[in-house]
């Protein structure tokens, strides 16, 4: 079967670094995608990831290893506003979407 | 401003109704999908549509039927509700199927008693 590992819930403080990892074992790869979901909101896309290596967006960077079937969300200089959950899904061999539950990151002050 | 709009925002629905979540996207991104969100489990998928006049069966479909007669319109049906369809139902879109990113409407909660 499809399967996407991610920590149900991760705490960090105001303004560190946080790693936020995803594995996957899927038929198939196509893409991995972050998303973010603000409580009681709507998925909204962070970054995409096909070739192995590291994307940096500003304060979120995401890093793809395709042989280890692996990928992390790194969040930076961590603001109160990134309390949310990140969402990892890897595009399979059909091009369809494989979601993760998703991770629940606190961020206290 | 562009986007998806789901319409009802919320519903409390009796069991053995039917009830119809719309959904309309003004960006003309050609595929469309519907999703469920339940506590502890990622989105899944219900039906999509990467073309109008197309759709597809996704990962949780029973119990769901769709339409998608015109580029921005893919609304999902539920025939005859039970208990186990309460649940967070979003509405996404992207340019095209595949590897496009998708952009998710703010999702209709829906209650079966």
């Amino acid at each position: 079967g499809q399967n996407i590992d991610q920590p149900t819930e991760m705490t960090a403080t105001e303004g560190a670094i946080v790693q936020i990892n995803c594995t996957y074992q899927t038929s198939g790869f196509n893409g991995l995608f972050w998303y973010q979901q603000h409580a009681g909101e709507a998925p909204t896309f962070l970054s995409y990831n096909v070739l192995d290596g590291l994307e940096e967006k500003g304060r979120f960077s995401s890093f793809l290893s395709r042989s280890k079937g692996y990928s992390y969300l790194l969040l930076k200089e961590l603001q109160m506003k990134d309390s949310a959950s990140y969402l990892c899904a890897v595009i399979d061999s059909n091009y369809q979407l494989i979601w993760g539950a998703g991770t629940k990151l606190i961020i206290k002050p | 401003t562009a986007g998806i709009t789901q319409a009802p925002t919320s519903q409390i629905l009796a069991a053995g109704r039917s009830m119809t979540l719309r959904c309309t996207q003004d960006m003309r991104h050609n595929a469309m999908y519907w999703y469920r969100q339940d506590l502890g489990l990622g989105l899944r998928l219900i039906h999509y549509s990467n073309t109008a006049g197309t759709t597809g069966k996704g990962e949780v479909p029973d119990g769901y039927s769709v339409s998608r007669a015109n580029t921005d319109d893919f609304p999902l049906t539920l025939a005859s509700a039970v208990p186990s369809q309460t649940s967070v139902y979003f509405c996404a879109s992207s340019v095209t199927g595949g590897n496009q990113p998708q952009h998710f409407g703010d999702g209709t909660r829906l209650s079966i008693l």
